[in-house]
């Protein structure tokens, strides 16, 4: 079975911070996402890549950016934590292609910011 | 108009029910569809996909109309363990671009 490994379960940052969530998955799969889950929103999509070095913005892209160096790790960076950035975070990951789209999930990073 | 726009729920319903979810999304050109189930403080994990005929798996069924651009989820004979979040995934745009809906809590009651 697929793996996709969150970093920390919990965590608790300072505003104006700068937070690194890591997230790695051990299936060679093409591409890796990052949602943040907040009650009545659902997962919402904050970047993903198709590809190492390849990024594609998603909904909420405001406050993040991402890093992919390797094909099997992909970084979330919080460059200035603020308050409203606390939430679950989801890193999920697909081999990509039709058919193909199943998404793995990691098992969420609940990060508060005070 | 949110693109993926499910039903918001909650659904309180007696075991042995037939209950079901529609989810909409906004690009008529949208090829894959999915419904993910997520318990209280874990993960979404796929429930099913959804193709262009329609799809059952025991108590459940899949439904996509490309008219109306939705998809439902039907379950028969509902299970306690059936209580959970549903969540509707479309890929949107066609390119792994995988957006959610706000999800449907359903409760299953003795």
């Amino acid at each position: 079975d697929v793996k996709v490994t969150q970093s920390s379960r919990y965590l608790v940052k300072r505003t104006g911070e700068k937070v690194f969530l890591e997230c790695v998955q051990d299936m060679d799969h093409e591409n890796m996402f990052w949602y943040r889950q907040d009650p009545g929103l659902g997962l919402r999509l904050i970047y993903f890549s198709y590809d190492v070095k390849m990024k594609e913005k998603g909904d909420i892209p405001e406050g993040y950016s991402v890093s992919r160096e390797k094909k099997e790790r992909f970084s979330l960076i919080l460059e200035s934590a603020s308050t409203n950035q606390t939430s679950m975070y989801l890193c999920a990951s697909t081999l990509g292609g039709q058919g193909d789209e199943k998404l793995f999930f990691g098992s969420g990073t609940q990060l508060s910011v005070l | 108009r949110k693109e993926v726009e499910q039903d918001p729920g909650p659904f309180n319903v007696p075991e042995g029910a037939t209950v079901a979810f529609n989810c909409t999304y906004s690009n008529s050109a949208s090829q894959s569809f999915f419904w993910y189930r997520q318990d209280c403080r874990k993960e979404p994990k796929l429930l099913m996909s959804v193709y262009s005929s329609g799809n059952e798996d025991g108590r459940f069924t899949a439904q996509l109309n490309r008219a109306s651009q939705y998809i439902s989820l039907l379950i028969r004979d509902s299970k306690l363990s059936d209580s959970a979040t549903y969540l509707c995934v479309v890929n949107l745009y066609n390119n792994n671009d995988m957006r959610f809906g706000a999800g449907t809590r359903l409760t299953v009651k003795p």
